[in-house]
């Protein structure tokens, strides 16, 4: 099965910050990484596929990268929605699995 | 517009079984392999089973022999049939689409307590 990593599993910032938020599986998935949002008390949602492709909707702000084992997330000028918890995800290969989360708080 | 809607969520004691459901509108349902995922309470996102568009199926260990997932494509429908439940499968129990996980419904709530 493969492991994913992320990190760093919380941070605070204020808003108009950027943040990095890394993942790293266990093997290569070539690109087959997503990145999700949870807002509390909401079900996650989707941001990126693909390693580096923007949902439909999703603001420009946000950006991925990555291929193979390592990959990140980029939140430029965070505004207050954005304050949330981040999850990568592996579709390379079943079991699919998850990072453990990125809590991301207002300083 | 895609919508996942999962129901079937209530408070069971261990040892018990429970069926949810998922209904599904809004895109072709039988192009897609279909998803459980779960979130205990504080906790991160687990992966629980998926059910692809040909019907093959794949569990996690934690629920494998006691979680069986179906479709039924006609009513655009997916299901997480749960027996033997455990205090530990207390979560909130989400849908999703395709192996990106592109679309989430708003997730049920199984408790499992005496």
């Amino acid at each position: 099965d493969i492991e994913m990593t992320q990190s760093p599993s919380s941070l605070s910032l204020s808003v108009g910050d950027s943040v990095t938020i890394s993942c790293r599986a266990s093997q290569d998935i070539s690109y087959y990484l997503a990145w999700f949002q949870q807002r509390p008390g909401k079900a996650p949602k989707s941001l990126i596929y693909a390693a580096s492709y923007l949902q439909s909707g999703v603001p420009s702000n946000f950006s991925g990268s990555g291929s193979g084992t390592d990959f990140t997330l980029t939140i430029t000028s965070l505004q207050p929605e954005d304050f949330a918890t981040y999850y990568c995800q592996q579709y390379n290969t079943y079991p699919l699995s998850f990072g453990g989360g990125t809590k991301v708080e207002i300083k | 517009e895609v919508q996942l809607v999962e129901s079937g969520g209530v408070v069971v004691q261990p040892g018990g079984s429970l069926r949810l459901s998922c209904a599904a509108s809004g895109f072709t349902f039988e192009d897609y392999a279909m998803h459980w995922v779960r979130q205990g309470p504080g906790k991160g996102l687990e992966w629980v089973s998926v059910i692809t568009w040909d019907a093959v199926r794949y569990y996690a260990d934690s629920v494998k022999g006691r979680f069986t997932i179906s479709r039924d494509n006609s009513k655009k429908s997916l299901y997480l049939q749960m027996n033997s439940l455990r205090p530990e499968d207390t979560a909130f129990y989400y849908c999703a689409r395709g192996n990106d996980l592109d679309y989430w419904g708003q997730g049920t709530l199984v408790t499992v307590s005496s």
